[in-house]
């Protein structure tokens, strides 16, 4: 079963917009990652935010974990065409499990 | 380090005949996992090894599917015999505890 879940399914944004996308979760976690795929490729991995920690920054993306509502965030600011792509959440506790991932797609 | 390293990148057999997928983790990693990727079901794990001991196999689809890791620098998934409902991407994984995974680029599997 999946224990994390991506909402929206999909969105299009315009190059220079942010975008927004959220993970819910069903059981308690160690940590929270966030994976990105471009068609065709591996998984890249881009942030990781452990239990006890609120909010995350690298570079463009900002990540927000709310343990008590069992969700996350993931924030791309002022996003770029080379942004689209397949974005998901993956929780252990044990191995990884990921969601069915939120599809953006930045138009130039 | 170059990375996971899987082999091939793309394979086409025929139902029936037994694939191989291989993958080298990265050095030092003691965690590793296979997972299949396809439209209808998404990423789902079928394996992990720690310490080159199989952890959870629970994901494994069927006995037609084995996999093996013989050493920390390399492991193998079998399917014998292969179906088309096996087409898919397998990804392997590697790993320390606690941390993120890095993934290989996948072998494109086609069952004709």
């Amino acid at each position: 079963s999946q224990q994390g879940e991506e909402d929206p399914q999909a969105l299009s944004i315009q190059e220079g917009e942010n975008a927004t996308m959220n993970c819910s979760y069903k059981t308690s976690i160690n940590n929270l990652q966030w994976y990105r795929q471009n068609s065709g490729r591996g998984l890249v991995h881009l942030i990781l935010i452990r239990s006890n920690e609120r909010e995350k920054h690298s570079g463009r993306l900002r990540v927000t974990l709310d343990t008590s509502k069992k969700s996350s965030s993931l924030l791309i600011t002022a996003s770029r065409a080379a942004d689209t792509a397949s974005y998901f959440c993956a929780t252990d506790p044990r191995a990884l499990t990921f969601g069915s991932g939120t599809r953006l797609q930045v138009q130039p | 380090d170059a990375g996971v390293i899987q082999s091939p990148r793309h394979e086409v057999t025929e139902m029936g005949q037994e694939v191989t997928l291989r993958c080298k983790p990265i050095s030092g990693h003691d965690y590793l996992f296979w997972y299949r990727q396809t439209m209808m079901r998404g990423l789902e794990l079928l394996i992990y090894f720690n310490n080159n001991v199989p952890i959870d196999d629970s994901g494994m689809p069927e006995d037609r599917f084995s996999a093996k890791m013989p050493n920390a620098s390399f492991s193998t998934l079998k399917i014998q015999p292969s179906e088309p409902r096996d087409s898919a991407v397998y990804f392997c994984a590697s790993t320390i505890l606690g941390e993120s995974y890095t993934f290989g680029s996948g072998t494109r599997l086609t069952v004709v």
